[in-house]
């Protein structure tokens, strides 16, 4: 079935460092979601890219989606503590109501 | 309510026993979704509700996973015969109309289900 790769799956930044995610498909995606789950908590919705080559700003966030819409990213410039959390890509399925989810990235403020 | 509540936030049960699980959505949301959760994962989608009729189930794992939405509000998830294996977090999210293009999901809190 359809699957969203995403990567890397941890990464440890010293804060203010910048942090970027990657999610990748083998299938043309019709719209891309981006989720934020802080450290025991529920995924709470970031923003949804739909055009290709789309790029939205949210303060230090940047969301894109690739020219071919099988691609996406997410880069926080100069991460703070209150960014500490795991970042999920998601896509739409093959069927009318499933998301499909990536891994998730872990984004680490070393001490 | 302000947002989508699950009950209980934790259910600890023994192998083979039948456990239920709670979600209150956003009211007057029409789609309602069950995933699960296992530690360093994303959700995994296991079924979705368009008002009371589940229009995708393709996600449960087995026959031992059941879900009701009577009244097209409140659902429940029901784990019969329960395994260690189905220790996750359980979430639920709602959104407000459901299907095609996928709108904004809200999530609860999760059930935090360990099977001894």
């Amino acid at each position: 079935g359809q699957q969203v790769m995403q990567i890397p799956q941890y990464q440890h930044v010293q804060e203010g460092e910048d942090f970027t995610t990657y999610c990748n498909s083998s299938t043309t995606l019709s719209n891309i979601q981006w989720y934020k789950q802080r450290p025991g908590g529920h995924p709470v919705f970031l923003i949804q890219l739909v055009k290709s080559g789309e790029v939205k700003k949210q303060k230090r966030l940047t969301f894109q989606f690739g020219e071919a819409k099988k691609n996406s990213s997410l880069h926080i410039t100069a991460t703070q503590t209150t960014d500490v959390g795991t970042y999920f890509c998601a896509a739409d399925g093959d069927s009318n109501y499933q998301l499909i989810w990536g891994a998730g990235t872990k984004l680490i403020i070393k001490p | 309510g302000a947002g989508v509540s699950q009950t209980p936030s934790n259910k600890v049960t023994e192998k083979g026993k039948y456990v239920e699980l709670r979600c209150d959505p956003i009211s007057g949301h029409t789609a309602l979704y069950w995933y699960r959760q296992s530690l360093g994962q994303g959700p995994e989608f296991l079924i979705y509700f368009q008002g009371t009729g589940a229009a995708d189930d393709s996600g449960l794992p087995n026959d031992r996973f059941f879900a009701v939405r009577p009244e097209g509000s409140v659902s429940t998830l029901k784990i019969q015969r329960t395994e260690r294996g189905d220790s996750a977090v359980y979430l639920c999210a709602s959104s407000p109309m459901g299907g095609k293009p996928q709108e904004t999901q809200y999530f609860g809190p999760g059930t935090r289900l360990l099977v001894l």
